[in-house]
């Protein structure tokens, strides 16, 4: 089955600075990417995904690249706020019909004012 | 638009008790559902998930179950509960056909 790797599992950056986390896949068949932000105690909002025929994909200060060939993909937050701290986990699945998403272990992103 | 409910919020029960959780969509016809559970501080969990009423599909042995009695209605149980089962559940609906999977506002156990 997939198999995501998520790191770093923990990030601290200042206010204001960019972070980056990064996530592979095993899976060459999953063509599917989400990225998921969960706040304390809430349940996980998907704040932006990417399919598999797009290298990039942006909305507003968030980001994500996806690299097929190296079974790589990455979410890139520039001008970090303080709101931005928050666990965030990449994802992968074979989109289209029933699927079956597979997640990163989370990495905690703590944005220093 | 599309609305995912659970309930109860939280719960406190016994080791040894019994458990139903209960999750229902809204908006929606012949949903993808999900159980997830994330125990605190951890990642997601895949529990169970459904293609159809009374489908099932389990991902991991354990003492607990997950049935579909109707389209838009996803149920988990446990006959007797563990200090292991306290987490938070969540329950997660994807429309069948799409790939966005979208998550209820989840119901926080802890067995004491």
């Amino acid at each position: 089955g997939e198999n995501v790797e998520q790191h770093p599992s923990t990030l601290s950056v200042q206010e204001g600075d960019s972070a980056v986390i990064k996530c592979t896949y095993s899976d060459s068949a999953s063509n599917y990417f989400p990225w998921y932000k969960q706040e304390l105690g809430k349940r996980p909002q998907l704040i932006i995904d990417i399919r598999s025929n797009v290298g990039e994909k942006k909305d507003q200060r968030i980001a994500v690249t996806l690299n097929k060939t190296a079974k790589h993909f990455s979410l890139h937050i520039t001008e970090t706020q303080p709101e931005d701290s928050a666990v965030y986990f990449c994802a992968a699945s074979i989109g289209g019909g029933y699927q079956k998403v597979t997640f990163g272990i989370g990495t905690k992103l703590q944005v220093i004012p | 638009s599309q609305t995912i409910h659970q309930w109860p919020a939280t719960l406190v029960q016994p080791v040894g008790s019994p458990l139903s959780l209960e999750c229902t969509v809204e908006g929606t016809s012949n949903p993808n559902l999900y159980w997830y559970r994330q125990a605190a501080g951890r990642g997601l969990q895949l529990l169970f998930y459904s293609v159809g009423i009374g489908q099932i599909s389990s991902e991991v042995p354990q003492n607990l179950s997950a049935s579909r009695p109707q389209d838009r209605q996803f149920i988990l149980s446990s006959k007797k509960l563990l200090l292991s089962d306290s987490g938070f559940y969540l329950c997660a609906w994807m429309a069948g056909g799409t790939y966005e999977q979208y998550f209820g506002p989840g119901t926080r156990l802890t067995v004491t």
